[in-house]
This record gives structure tokens, C-alpha cells and sequence, in this order.
């Protein structure tokens, strides 16, 4: 079984402040870890994943996450927020292609200008 | 891009009431999930589908039902609705894994449910 733990609920962050949001899992085989957005009402937006090689991987809207393995974390991080990155995140696993997705139970982002 | 389609967007039953919330995954994708968000919760996964079968199963109560049709979109039956059903329930697409991977799943906008 796997599992998926997000420390805090909420993060308030100042506007063009570093962004860390933390994400530890559980899982029995080498996972894919992925990281989402959702804005108020709308689905879910995938933000990055890993799977293989490179540990350090990169997304869209300037976030990116390192996988390690040795802490079994997979953070993401933005070097300096915008007001636009309000926003809930969530960090999922899966142990292999065309399974579930195990979800944290989610960050919520506020942005202070 | 195409993106996956969910119907209808917005559903209001009452309770005892029985809804279909339908999805049309990404064009080529042979794999849908459906899962359900309830206020302030992370998605839980309901059931999966590959090539028209059942792949897996979560936590989805019997009074729930779910098929994957030959034109690969997926419907979700709910009977006897009960309050607690009352949540947005997203629909998702993976490729095939022929495709290369890594086989992220993409998601719907959501049916929001709300049961009265």
C-alpha cells in the first residue's frame, strides 16, 4: 500500500518569496511521484512528475521537485512567488503506469502582496 | 489540445435520486479513472478502466456503477444518493503504455454534485 503525507494544510507565502511545499510517501516499489494544482473550482493541473532518471525534475509555471529516495520526499519548490501561484497542491504516487493515483491531502497556497 | 470532457458540469438530485455524470477521455487514451473529491478532501480513486474492462477498484460504494464503452468514454451510475455523495467527481485519461509513458493521468474539469 502506498501513502502520501503533505506537512501543512496551508502555506501563506509573501509575494516573490521562495515557495516549499513538503511531500513524503510510503510505497513498497520505486514509485512516480507527481505534483498537481487546482484553482478554486477546476480540475486538477499537472504541475511535474518523476519517473526515472534525473531527480531534479522541472515544470511548468517555474516550480520544480527533487526526489529522494534516501528521505523518501519529493518537495517542491518556486524561488519566488507570484500572486497567480494561489492555488491548492497536491502530491500523488503511483507504483507504475495505469494505476491509481494516491493523493496527499493537500497544500493550500496563499500569496501575500 | 483535447482535453478530457466530463457532463454535465454542475448536477443538483435529491436524495434517493439516481445520476449519471459521464466522460470522454482524451482522444487515443485507453485507460479512464474516476475519482471523488468531497469539500476540503483530497481525491479518492473510485474505479478504473482499460480497453472497456474494469482494471481497479477503491473505495466505491455498491450503490455506484461505472462501464467504459466501445468509444472509450466512461459513464458513472449512482443510486440512491445520500448526502454524503455530494462532491466533485473527476474523471481522468492515461495513454497507453505503448505510447512511451510516463502515462500521467490528465484531468477532467469536474462534476460537482450536490445532493439535497
Amino acid at each position: 500500500a502506498q501513502s502520501v503525507t503533505q506537512l501543512g494544510s496551508h502555506v501563506s507565502v509573501s509575494e516573490g518569496a521562495l515557495v516549499l511545499l513538503r511531500c513524503n510517501y510510503s510505497s513498497s516499489v520505486p514509485p512516480y511521484l507527481f505534483w498537481y494544482v487546482q484553482y478554486p473550482n477546476q480540475g486538477l493541473q499537472l504541475l511535474l512528475k518523476y519517473t526515472t532518471g534525473a531527480t531534479l525534475v522541472k515544470g511548468i509555471n517555474g516550480f520544480e521537485a527533487e526526489f529522494k529516495k534516501s528521505e523518501t520526499s519529493f518537495h517542491l519548490t518556486k524561488p519566488s512567488a507570484h500572486m497567480s501561484d494561489a492555488a491548492e497542491y497536491f502530491c500523488a504516487v503511483t507504483p507504475a503506469a495505469g494505476n491509481k493515483l494516491t493523493f496527499g491531502g493537500g497544500t493550500r497556497v496563499l500569496v501575500k502582496p | 489540445a483535447a482535453g478530457v470532457i466530463q457532463s454535465p458540469r454542475h448536477l443538483i438530485k435529491e436524495k434517493r435520486e439516481t445520476a449519471t455524470l459521464k466522460c470522454y477521455p482524451i482522444p487515443r487514451h485507453d485507460t479512464v479513472y474516476w475519482y471523488q473529491q468531497g469539500p476540503g478532501q483530497d481525491p479518492q480513486f473510485l474505479i478504473s478502466f482499460y480497453e472497456k474492462m474494469q482494471s481497479d477498484k477503491g473505495s466505491i460504494p455498491d450503490r455506484f456503477s461505472a462501464q467504459q464503452f466501445s468509444d472509450y468514454h466512461s459513464e458513472l451510475n449512482m443510486s440512491s444518493l445520500e448526502l454524503g455523495d455530494s462532491a466533485l467527481y473527476f474523471c481522468a485519461s492515461s495513454p497507453p503504455s505503448t505510447s512511451g509513458g510516463p502515462y500521467e493521468q490528465y484531468f477532467g474539469p469536474g462534476t460537482r454534485l450536490t445532493v439535497t
